[in-house]
């Protein structure tokens, strides 16, 4: 069976900061996808990054890259230069066959 | 474009009613996925479709789900005779390609179903 565990259900940062996300998950495969999606309050969810499991580049978006360590499974997300706007729940997925989610982090940015 | 829409985005039933959700996916979409959020969680993966085609169903957690999307654009969520344990949102998504690989999903806003 497949998990993800994200260890903090909430955090803050102060605009113009940078804050990371952390998340380890468990899975046998060898080949999959994992992502990092947000859910902004009352609004959808939309895909903020995604990484494929047998590239070990970091995959990088604009404000947001992580720290993809396949040998510990772990999916961090770092955001820099944090806004307003990035207040949200954010999931980490793994994706074998279908779309993994962990609990969530909530993350509020203050000015 | 049009994004995913759902119907209604607000459901109260009680408990035993039956209940139908609908979800418009983005057009020209081969793949559509239904979700359960439950209140604090993330979502949980309930059903797919390519096409008309219902191809995993292992997430539906008793015979009273049901889903279908006959024509493969539409699809509707039904569950009967509702239980207090079925509240939670039910999360729509949509992608371009073909099975539950890489492709990104596209998600509605969701239905919040409240069984009193």
């Amino acid at each position: 069976a497949q998990t993800v565990t994200q260890s903090q259900p909430e955090m803050s940062v102060q605009e113009a900061e940078t804050v990371t996300l952390s998340c380890t998950y468990d899975t046998s495969e060898n080949n999959y996808y994992l992502f990092w999606y947000k859910q902004p309050p009352s609004r959808q969810m939309i895909l903020v990054i995604r990484q494929e499991a047998y590239k070990q580049q970091n995959a990088t978006e604009n404000r947001f890259s992580v720290n993809f360590q396949k040998a510990a499974k772990s999916f961090s997300l770092k955001i820099s230069d944090s806004q307003l706007g990035d207040t949200a729940m954010y999931f980490c997925v793994v994706n074998t066959d279908k779309l993994i989610f962990g609990t969530g982090t909530r993350l509020q940015v203050f000015p | 474009g049009a994004g995913v829409s759902q119907s209604p985005r607000y459901k109260v039933a009680k408990r035993g009613q039956d209940v139908a959700l609908r979800c418009d996916p983005i057009s020209g979409h081969v793949s559509l996925f239904w979700y359960q959020q439950a209140l604090g969680q993330g979502p949980e993966f309930l059903t797919y479709f390519q096409n008309e085609a219902q191809l995993d169903k292992s997430g539906l957690p008793s015979d009273r789900f049901f889903a279908e999307r006959p024509e493969g654009s539409v699809s509707t969520l039904k569950i009967q005779r509702t239980q207090q344990e079925d509240s939670a949102v039910y999360l729509c998504a949509s992608s371009l390609g073909v099975g539950q690989g890489s492709y990104e999903q596209y998600f509605g806003p969701g239905t919040r179903l409240t069984v009193t």
